[in-house]
């Protein structure tokens, strides 16, 4: 597609449950990002994949927290045993190989825990 | 020394006239400093960026203003426009991450 897609744009979770988050990245994009939006906040970092290798997780709030992109291409986000402090907008953005290469975002997640 | 400082928190500016919004950062390992638009249910749209070595960047009614020496950078946008009402972001660029200001809420009268 021509931009970064996420799925689903919204999840409504019980306290407890896991959830996985999916964002297919444009097309030829060697570098994937995911960022954690607060509401009335700015995006804040996650965690950086290079092709399937996962260079950097320092973002990632806690344990419960898991990303993968096993062949370079789709990611999924997971967070296990969900809390309401994890209620955010979970956005992807994915640039091309070269650094400073502009991010661009899909339109994000809403994931709200009840 | 991660941080990105934006001002101001909202802002609102009538039909035609110019807004103003303005970062600050500590880090001088950042080398590149875009600016973001995000619109409500929308994720941030890149809407124009900097290098350090450059002090200005104008494209259309967009201008970024680059003060190495100070480590401020701000947003010009001319003749301002409904449709401009948005969210924007400052962010700096480290290696590969992104740390974004924490925004402003831009509102222009008709």
């Amino acid at each position: 597609g021509a931009g970064v897609s996420q799925s689903p744009r919204y999840k409504v979770a019980k306290r407890g449950q896991d959830v996985a988050l999916r964002c297919d990245p444009i097309s030829g994009h060697v570098s994937l990002f995911w960022y954690q939006q607060a509401l009335g906040q700015g995006p804040e970092f996650l965690t950086y994949f290079q092709n399937e290798a996962q260079l950097d997780k320092s973002g990632l709030p806690s344990d419960r927290f898991f990303a993968e992109r096993p062949e370079g291409s789709v990611s999924t986000l997971k967070i296990q045993r969900t809390q309401q402090e994890d209620s955010a907008v979970y956005l992807c953005a994915s640039s091309q190989a070269r650094s400073n290469q502009p991010q661009h975002f899909g339109d994000g997640t809403r994931l709200s825990i009840l | 020394q991660q941080q990105v400082k934006q001002s101001p928190q909202s802002l609102i500016v009538q039909k035609g006239g110019i807004s103003i919004i303005n970062c600050a950062y500590e880090n001088t390992a950042f080398d590149y400093f875009p600016w973001y638009q995000q619109f409500p249910g929308k994720g941030p749209a890149l809407l124009i960026a900097i290098r350090p070595d450059v002090s200005e960047k104008k494209e259309g009614r967009f201008t970024i203003s680059f003060n190495k020496s100070a480590k401020q950078f701000s947003l010009h946008i001319m003749d301002s426009q409904p449709g401009d009402s948005a969210t924007y972001f400052c962010a700096a660029h480290s290696s590969y991450k992104l740390i974004f200001g924490s925004g402003t809420r831009l509102l222009v009268r008709p």
